[in-house]
């Protein structure tokens, strides 16, 4: 069974530009999170999806904002971009089942602001 | 907001030995979670205890939930130089859905297994 995969591995852009990152979720997974890894301020989470629609964020500006597709498959999109956005970005599923159920990751997209 | 805190920061064990990791939480959860993380890397899942739960094993991993002291610990037996790698615990808030929403991770503990 394929694992959760984000592309791309890394992108790096310059203050102002915009960036998508792209999450595929396990087959048969319908939930989508996305997280933010910064050096020095740990895992946050950003935005989580589920059946095609964003059902909460965590506490980050309306610049990032994302979508889920109808086959699950979920894109992040960061607007304006700014030096402090450089972090590792990753997507984790989970089955839509809502019992005690883990989230599975990928391994991340590496954004990097010049 | 870094609900759950880790303990200690880092820790360095030689192989062979266990190693044990502590985390703390502030609010009512529905479950917790711990992962590992190889050098910036995604995050592996490694076990779910729910609150209903008070320890919880697997292979050489065993982790113990105290909800009325809001923590948890989790032990690695015989260690490995493989085992080296970040752990976090991340928690799941009661709410809609029970426990859906986004995880919140602690800052996590370093370990380090020296051959």
């Amino acid at each position: 069974e394929a694992g959760v995969t984000q592309s791309p591995t890394h992108l790096i852009k310059t203050r102002g530009q915009q960036a998508t990152l792209r999450c595929s979720p396990i087959s048969g997974h319908t939930s989508v999170y996305w997280y933010q890894q910064a050096l020095g301020l740990g895992l946050q989470f950003l935005l989580w999806y589920d059946e095609g629609e964003e059902r909460n964020r965590g506490n980050f500006p309306p610049r990032f904002s994302g979508r889920q597709f109808p086959n699950y498959s979920s894109e992040l999109n960061v607007n304006a971009l700014e030096l402090e956005d450089s972090a590792l970005y990753l997507c984790a599923s989970r089955t839509g089942d809502y019992s005690n159920q883990p989230q599975h990751f990928g391994d991340g997209t590496r954004l990097s602001i010049l | 907001s870094q609900q759950g805190e880790e303990d200690p920061q880092a820790l360095s064990i030689q192989e062979g030995e266990n190693a044990t990791m502590n985390c703390s939480y502030k609010t009512s959860i529905n479950n917790l979670q711990w992962y590992r993380q190889n050098s910036g890397r995604g995050l592996v899942h490694l076990i779910l205890i729910r609150s209903n739960e008070r320890e919880k094993h697997s292979g050489r991993l065993r982790v113990t939930l105290d909800t009325s002291k809001k923590s948890s610990s989790l032990l690695i037996t015989a260690s490995r130089a493989a085992d080296t790698a970040s752990y976090f615990c991340a928690t799941a808030s009661l709410g809609i859905g029970g426990g859906a929403d986004g995880l919140t991770f602690g800052k996590g503990t370093h370990l380090i297994i020296q051959p």
